[in-house]
């Protein structure tokens, strides 16, 4: 079973540019989970899908966005990039519903310059 | 919201040694408690995980314990070896949303 895909693995952008990372799920999960990690900080939650839809959102400004797909991938869009966005984005699935397990994806590697 | 703290922030213990990893969090309605090791460069990955009607679970050298009156949940790790140094994480969860402490990073010395 092929567990949580990211792409890109790294991406470069400048300021005030826009990023797009990509997230598959294992199969058969509906959830998403979105999460920053600065460079020796914890997991801030970013975002959360499920069977489509946002269900919840962290303490992000609107310029993070993103979506989910009917086939349960998502999108994790950020515009206006800022230097301190410069993070590892990592992605997680989960199978929905309550007190569930999630399995995370590699990560992308975002640098802002 | 959930506040979920976590202590130490490093930790250095000798080879053999154990290991002790304390998370605290302020929603009482939180029932499902995950532990993620993250080593260099890696994601995360989930070695243990507890739910609030248990209050111990072991896994080898691994175990967790949680006293929901408390509020705390702990991650146990006894006969530590080089390859247990990582960062680890400890979240609390009600339904979807979750909750991650500030991490540990644990170094063992050969």
């Amino acid at each position: 079973e092929a567990g949580v895909t990211q792409s890109p693995t790294h991406l470069i952008k400048t300021r005030g540019q826009q990023a797009t990372l990509r997230c598959s799920p294992i199969s058969g999960h509906t959830s998403v989970y979105w999460y920053q990690q600065a460079l020796g900080l914890g997991l801030q939650f970013l975002l959360w899908y499920d069977e489509g839809e946002e269900r919840n959102r962290g303490n992000f400004p609107p310029r993070f966005s993103g979506r989910q797909f009917p086939n349960y991938s998502s999108e994790l869009n950020v515009n206006a990039l800022e230097l301190e966005d410069s993070a590892l984005y990592l992605c997680a699935s989960g199978s929905g519903g309550g007190r569930e397990t999630q399995y995370f994806g590699p990560g992308t590697r975002l640098l802002v310059l | 919201g959930e506040n979920v703290e976590q202590h130490p922030s490093t930790l250095s213990v000798q080879e053999g040694d154990s290991a002790v990893i304390k998370c605290t969090y302020s929603d009482s309605a939180s029932n499902y408690f995950p532990w993620y090791k993250q080593e260099l460069g890696k994601r995360p990955q989930l070695i243990i995980d507890i739910r609030s009607n248990v209050g111990e679970k072991k896994d080898q050298r691994i175990a967790v314990t949680l006293n929901k009156t408390a509020k705390h949940f702990s991650l146990h790790i006894t006969e530590t070896q080089p390859e247990d140094s990582a960062v680890y994480f400890c979240a609390a969860s009600r339904g979807n949303q979750f909750y991650f402490g500030t991490g540990t990073s644990l170094t063992v010395i050969p």
